[in-house]
């Protein structure tokens, strides 16, 4: 069982913007940073999104992180069809004293 | 360019051991935390554990406390994972990524190609 929840799935059309949300408590987004990543299809997780909201050199601008108390988003502007994949927050949990990781969305770019 | 290279991954008997390693090249290993995050088939993403850029911290996940041990050999640049007493839940492939100089983050910057590990009689 994921500490950071997110949604199953999200889907939209080529060109258009998605939110994936990600909720978790004062132990870990409340108090920490979150990450965002991106897993492409039978490969492994890329970094996207680090400190909340800074890009790694290399990831476009289409992709933005934001937070707020015990929730971080991740959008998607302009979509394209090699944006789809899984999608996971994550996050150092000082409860735990580990690192947390949301059950992932799965992308559909319709 | 950063290279995190895994190896050891087998079909293992239930109670049986493994060691994973992970090769490290590109960068200053000894400058930075070590995960372990691993990935069951058809599954989501679970850290498994961290060392810190010395060796002198280490934090695991519940469900390998007790089990797992990771260390690292920085004359090597070399990451271990330590596995005994393997379940049939520890099937995964098994990630080794680059974290911060403590480890105590969500950032991996940095990931391996993986190593699968399967558990089976």
């Amino acid at each position: 069982q994921s500490v950071l929840t997110q949604p199953p799935s999200a889907s939209e059309t080529p060109g258009q913007r998605v939110t994936i949300s990600c909720s978790g408590s004062t132990s870990n987004i409340g108090s920490n940073y979150v990450y965002w990543y991106q897993q492409l299809s039978g490969t492994a997780p890329k970094l996207l999104i680090y400190r909340n909201n800074q890009r790694p050199s290399g990831v476009p601008d289409r992709f933005s992180g934001s937070n707020s108390g015990t929730s971080a988003s991740l959008a998607i502007s302009g979509l394209r069809s090699e944006d789809e994949g899984d999608y996971y927050c994550a996050a150092w949990d000082g409860s735990l004293s580990g690192v947390i990781f949301g059950g992932g969305t799965k992308l559909t770019v319709l | 360019q950063v290279q995190l290279v895994e190896s050891g991954g087998a079909v293992v008997q239930p109670g049986r051991s493994l060691r994973l390693s992970c090769a490290a090249s590109g960068f200053t290993f000894s400058s930075h935390g070590m995960h372990w995050v691993r990935q069951a088939p058809g599954k989501g993403l679970e850290w498994v554990a961290v060392i810190s850029h010395d060796g002198s911290n280490e934090y695991y996940a519940d469900s390998v406390k007790g089990r797992f041990s990771v260390s690292r050999d920085n004359a090597k640049d070399t990451l271990y994972l330590q596995m005994n007493s393997l379940r049939a839940e520890d099937t995964a492939v098994y990630y080794c990524a680059r974290g911060t100089h403590y480890g105590q983050a969500g950032l991996f910057d940095s990931w391996g190609q993986g190593s699968l590990v399967t558990v089976s009689s």
